[in-house]
């Protein structure tokens, strides 16, 4: 059990260009969820996945945001056209169920220039 | 919707002292989950303590304990004596009790940074 991986740690991109991050979620966790964490602030929710199944997404998720757990282990998250305000810090989390526990990476951080 | 509230940006304790980090929410739940969760520079963020709230006596883990107030929605976080390691932000988070259809989500607060002089 080597815990939550993402991948990358740091990502620096323009303004406009699409980034994608990867989280490998702990094995037989089929749950996954995505916070992102902006300076001075506590994680905010963005979505979760029961399996392959995404069953919430949250308001900050804009139509620019899409994820997808596509065989229900790892996760993506794409941001089309980044805006400086994407820059953050993107968290991923997993847990083995209802009643257990969020694990989580050590995220993804994004700076937009 | 549910909110936290840590009212203490950065706290600082001597080592070995006793340091307590305040939090407040806000919900009309009746029955619900809280959690304190450590993030120290640079790593990953884990969960320190958690309390049900159908639990009346307060959790404790080690050094880590809680004052559970469920009328005044308050939840504090007391580290005993406190060790270098102990040095991180800790944030204060709620989630539903997801048996009644409440969301998976964790709800955050801001967060208290935590000093530990030696």
């Amino acid at each position: 059990d080597t815990g939550v991986s993402q991948d990358p740690r740091h990502k620096i991109t323009k303004r406009g260009q699409n980034v994608t991050f990867r989280c490998d979620p702990i094995s037989e966790h089929n749950r996954l969820y995505w916070y992102r964490q902006t300076l001075g602030q506590g994680p905010e929710f963005l979505t979760y996945f029961q399996n392959e199944a995404q069953l919430e997404k949250s308001r900050l998720l804009s139509d620019r945001f899409s994820a997808e757990r596509p065989k229900g282990s790892f996760s993506t998250l794409e941001i089309q056209r980044t805006e400086q305000g994407d820059s953050a810090m993107y968290l991923c989390a997993s847990s083995l169920g209802l009643l257990h526990e969020q694990y989580f990476g050590p995220g993804t951080r994004l700076t937009v220039t | 919707a549910q909110t936290v509230t840590q009212s203490q940006p950065e706290m600082s304790v001597q080592e070995a002292e006793t340091v307590t980090l305040s939090c407040t929410y806000d919900t009309s739940e009746s029955d619900y989950y809280l959690f304190w969760y450590k993030q120290p520079p640079s790593r990953q963020m884990i969960l320190v303590i958690r309390q049900e709230a159908y639990k009346q006596q307060n959790a404790t883990e080690n050094r880590f304990s809680v004052n559970f107030q469920k009328a005044a929605k308050s939840f504090s976080l007391k580290i005993s004596d406190s060790q270098l390691g102990d040095a991180a932000m800790y944030f204060c988070a709620y989630r539903s009790d997801l048996t009644q259809g409440g969301s998976e989500k964790l709800v955050f607060g801001k967060g208290t940074k935590l000093t530990v002089n030696p």
